[in-house]
């Protein structure tokens, strides 16, 4: 399995709060991701980044934001938690290319579920 | 536009009886890249396999196997004689060539139940 935790694994907080989740990664690989998962939608891309303080924003990106000061950690913050963004949130990792390979498979960490009352 | 549609939203089946899980994607990219993965009532993703736009060679892993057929932009999933252990929810993703984030497009996922 590939070593992704992701912290924490369940969290309840009110509206208007700010929250943080950590995405830990042990396989060096260069891109990690963050998607939020929701009944009908299946997954959906939030940020993601390349590199060491190199992001770039998702498809559903507003209202969050992303830092990633070392290869092993990304991290998401919500700034002022919303109910809209009750929902499971999962990190992926992906090596990317390497020499002429390039290699799409993305894996998960095990998700992170997050109420907002 | 990429875009991966799985009509199925959810299928019951009994145990032993084979199933196809079907899913149709839309891109402009000459090479792309198809994903399945499984998430079983744990809730993690478990990656299945990737098939390259350039390979329509068929695939066979045990009792699952994978039909990509390029003329109906199809990448088919079949489980031949189910059990209750595959009971999940079954993501089928797209990844362009050309899109440097190597991001994932998913489909919104067929949900397997497999009784007894």
């Amino acid at each position: 399995d590939a070593g992704i935790t992701q912290s924490p694994r369940h969290k309840v907080t009110e509206t208007g709060t700010p929250v943080t989740l950590r995405c830990h990664q042990t396989e060096n690989h260069r891109y990690m991701y963050w998607y939020r998962q929701d009944p009908g939608h299946g997954l959906r891309l939030i940020h993601y980044s390349y590199g060491v303080k190199d992001t770039d924003k998702g498809e559903v990106s507003d209202g969050y934001s992303v830092s990633r000061s070392k290869t092993e950690d990304f991290l998401l913050t919500l700034e002022s938690a919303t109910s809209s963004q009750t929902s499971v949130y999962f990190c992926a990792i992906s090596e990317g290319t390497s020499g002429t390979v390039r290699y799409n498979e993305q894996f998960f960490g095990p998700g992170t579920r997050l109420t907002v009352l | 536009a990429q875009k991966v549609t799985q009509a199925q939203t959810e299928i019951s089946v009994v145990e032993k009886e084979d199933v196809t899980l079907d899913c149709v994607y839309e891109t402009r990219d000459t090479t792309y890249y198809l994903f399945w993965y499984k998430q079983p009532p744990s809730g993690e993703l478990v990656f299945l396999i990737r098939r390259n736009s350039f390979d329509e060679q068929n695939e066979i892993s045990g009792r699952y196997s994978w039909n990509f057929q390029k003329s109906t932009s199809s990448f088919n999933f079949t489980i031949t004689a189910s059990q209750v252990v595959d009971s999940a929810v079954y993501f089928c993703a797209l990844s362009e060539a050309g899109d440097s984030s190597y991001k994932l497009i998913f489909g919104s996922g067929t949900r397997l139940l497999v009784r007894p």
